[in-house]
């Protein structure tokens, strides 16, 4: 099983709302990321996991926050977002933090904030 | 630090000819080199990657790429496309020195396949 997978595909938001983003792997993966992607561009890396440990941040705003429960599930909590935090939302997931091992990722979410 | 250009933001192309995606890289330090195609509505999937050894890599659907140190490029190939390569194609650079970082991505080339 090769699948990285992500809930919900769709959501629509209200600046004031607060969401959760979650993604699941059972590869026995030990490193996990979010990406941002706005149409056209290409992913940009927000956050890495690395044995359930936050390894890297990009600098993100505090808007989002991510978790990681376990070394199946990535989870990214969303509040106060902005309308321009409207992008496709992806997960990945890879053996470890190691660049040389493939990333696999979700098919995304699709985030609208209004 | 990295970059990573993508010569083509379009490519159309008709069923069955060949086609040539570029990519160049700007690096101080010697890199990874991936391919990683996105089709609609879809997350992206590693096509092929160069680490080390021969400068000619392949993919198990007719893509290939070859590593060229001296022009910094890997641009991607396949003698013969189909419709369902229709899809945006990004190239990525990594960091040898920093394994533990992140991909370069390039903006991406549309390949567009028409019958």
């Amino acid at each position: 099983d090769t699948e990285v997978t992500q809930t919900p595909k769709h959501l629509v938001m209200g600046m004031t709302n607060k969401k959760s983003l979650k993604c699941e792997q059972h590869m026995g993966h030990r490193a996990m990321y979010w990406y941002k992607q706005k149409a056209k561009k290409p992913p940009e890396l927000m956050f890495v996991y690395s044995y359930e440990k936050l390894s890297i941040n990009e600098s993100v705003p505090s808007r989002f926050s991510p978790e990681c429960p376990n070394s199946s599930l990535l989870n990214l909590h969303l509040h106060a977002l902005q309308p321009e935090d409207s992008a496709l939302y992806l997960c990945a997931s890879s053996r470890d933090q190691d660049l040389t091992y493939e990333q696999y990722f979700g098919p995304g979410t699709r985030l609208t904030v209004t | 630090a990295q970059s990573v250009t993508q010569l083509d933001s379009q490519v159309p192309v008709f069923e069955e000819a060949p086609v040539e995606l570029r990519c160049n890289y700007s690096s101080s330090v010697s890199v990874y080199l991936f391919w990683y195609v996105q089709y609609p509505n879809q997350g992206l999937q590693l096509l092929l990657k160069y680490l080390s050894g021969s400068t000619l890599v392949e993919s198990i659907n007719g893509f290939e790429a070859e590593f060229n140190k001296s022009q910094t490029s890997f641009h991607l190939r396949k003698p013969s496309v189909h419709i369902s390569d229709t899809a945006e194609y990004f190239c990525a650079v990594s960091d040898r020195r920093n394994q533990g970082g992140k991909l370069i991505f390039g903006q991406g080339t549309e390949l567009s396949v028409k019958p």
